[in-house]
């Protein structure tokens, strides 16, 4: 059964970029029917898909925030990352690196879901 | 502001049956995209309730059901218990914006 699990800084400061990392265990990355995903939840709210990556590297972002977000994988390392620059206090969420599902049943629903990581831009 | 609409709260008594809507637009739901709903417990990460519309992943009762149509979809729970007392939201894919959307969420109570 595959698991995600988000690592990195809680606590960022405004203008810098905050860097998470999300390691993907039970399965490859390179393997299967899958994008690897970023969303986030703001306090108290609802959830923002942020970006995703396939294994060949190809990407798609949400456009409200394309302009600060790069996505990465690491096949070697079975990890895809998040880097958000020029953050502000609009920024403090828990995020959450998902599996995207395209197969045809789970046509890009979300079947796997990290813990989620806890970041404060303070 | 979501790309797709829910309430933001419904709630019902034990037992009685309850629906929580999900309006889009031709470039999602109305588009024929899947739609997939989520149940997210207070401070865990949201679980995959419903997806393909309609279907239920393994462990998910029988009492809970999915349906589209048009630019809407809906999900509703019938035999409410305190259990499904949760947040939920629906998903889709978005062909403007080549990536995910989400439903603002509908805050479940049992009264």
């Amino acid at each position: 059964q595959v698991q995600l699990q988000e690592s990195g800084p809680g606590l960022v400061k405004p203008s810098q970029t905050l860097s998470l990392t999300c390691s993907v265990s039970g399965g490859s990355i390179s393997r299967g029917t899958y994008y690897y995903s970023w969303t986030r939840q703001h306090p108290g709210r609802g959830l923002e898909w942020i970006g995703y990556i396939y294994n060949s590297g190809r990407t798609s972002y949400n456009p409200s925030l394309k302009s600060r977000v790069i996505i990465s994988v690491d096949i070697s390392k079975n990890q895809f990352s998040l880097r958000l620059s020029s953050v502000t206090v609009a920024d403090t969420a828990i995020y959450f690196c998902t599996r995207v599902d395209t197969s045809n049943a789970l046509y890009f629903g979300v079947d796997v879901w990290g813990q989620g990581a806890t970041v404060t831009v303070s | 502001q979501s790309v797709l609409t829910q309430p933001p709260s419904v709630s019902g008594a034990p037992g009685q049956r309850v629906t929580i809507s999900c309006t889009g637009t031709s470039s999602n739901i109305g588009a024929g995209y899947a739609v997939h709903w989520y149940q997210q417990l207070p401070g865990t990460a949201p679980k995959l309730f419903i997806y393909g519309d309609f279907n239920r992943p393994s462990g998910v009762p029988d009492r809970i059901s999915g349906s589209k149509s048009g630019t809407s979809a809906t999900l509703a729970i019938t035999g409410l218990q305190a259990e499904d007392e949760a947040d939920y939201y629906c998903q889709s894919y978005d062909s403007s914006l080549s990536g995910v959307i989400f439903g603002g969420g509908t805050k479940l109570t049992v009264l």
